[in-house]
């Protein structure tokens, strides 16, 4: 099982509409979640950190279900710079090292 | 807003040679990362440097592959005998604290021909 799963898409979707992405990571000790977003060619940036308590930023909600090893991303209206692919990053921790581990990517495309 | 530099930009290099690449971290940071993405796959981790060594490094990172902070700002990464499967986009990110803080640089596309 991967460690880190997401629907690769692509997702096209018309502008001002709302898009759902899922996520799930198999390592039960992971320890933080974040959805990071990277445009074609450049570098991951990170778009916000996941909390059990969910978290909005914006048009932006995120959530993360600890018992089912789950997180979202809600994007509402959305515009067409939200194009991009979004990636779902878990933290894991190996006997007191830390590291990023990444999904493949959903790419996101926002129809005029 | 200070941020993660990386030289060069792009990199191409023929099979079998040594490669350097280049990252200059945030001047405050204790951590320091280096992922790769070959094109169209995940960011994948290959190492994590911190307190002047190796933390952590994945499968990837074999003897084909270094890492030195030569100078206290400079964070390299050094693979020899370049591979045709070598060519990704390199990252370099640093932190404060650990990963959950960390910084990309804008990447070093290396092209193993």
């Amino acid at each position: 099982r991967k460690e880190v799963e997401q629907d690769p898409g692509p997702f096209n979707v018309p502008e001002g509409a709302t898009v759902a992405f899922n996520c799930t990571y198999s390592n039960s000790a992971s320890q933080s979640f974040f959805w990071y977003r990277q445009d074609c060619r450049k570098e991951p940036k990170l778009l916000m950190s996941v909390y059990s308590s969910g978290n909005e930023d914006g048009r932006f909600t995120a959530q993360l279900n600890r018992a089912s090893q789950y997180i979202s991303l809600l994007i509402r209206d959305s515009k067409l710079s939200d194009s991009a692919t979004y990636l779902c990053v878990v933290n894991v921790a190996n006997f007191g090292n830390e590291k990023l581990t990444f999904g493949t990517g959903t790419r996101l495309t926002i129809i005029p | 807003e200070p941020e993660v530099t990386q030289t060069p930009s792009h990199q191409v290099t023929q099979m079998g040679q040594e490669v350097i690449l280049r990252c200059v971290p945030i001047s405050n940071h204790l951590y320091f990362y280096w992922y790769r993405q070959i094109l169209g796959q995940k960011v994948e981790f290959l190492v994590s440097f911190y307190n002047n060594e190796i933390s952590e490094k994945s499968e990837i990172f074999d003897d084909q592959f270094s890492v030195e902070r030569p100078d206290g700002s400079n964070f390299t990464l050094k693979i020899r005998s370049t591979k045709l499967e070598d060519s990704a986009m390199y990252f370099c990110a640093s932190a404060p604290t650990g990963p959950s803080e960390a910084f990309f640089g804008q990447g070093t596309r290396l092209t193993v021909v």
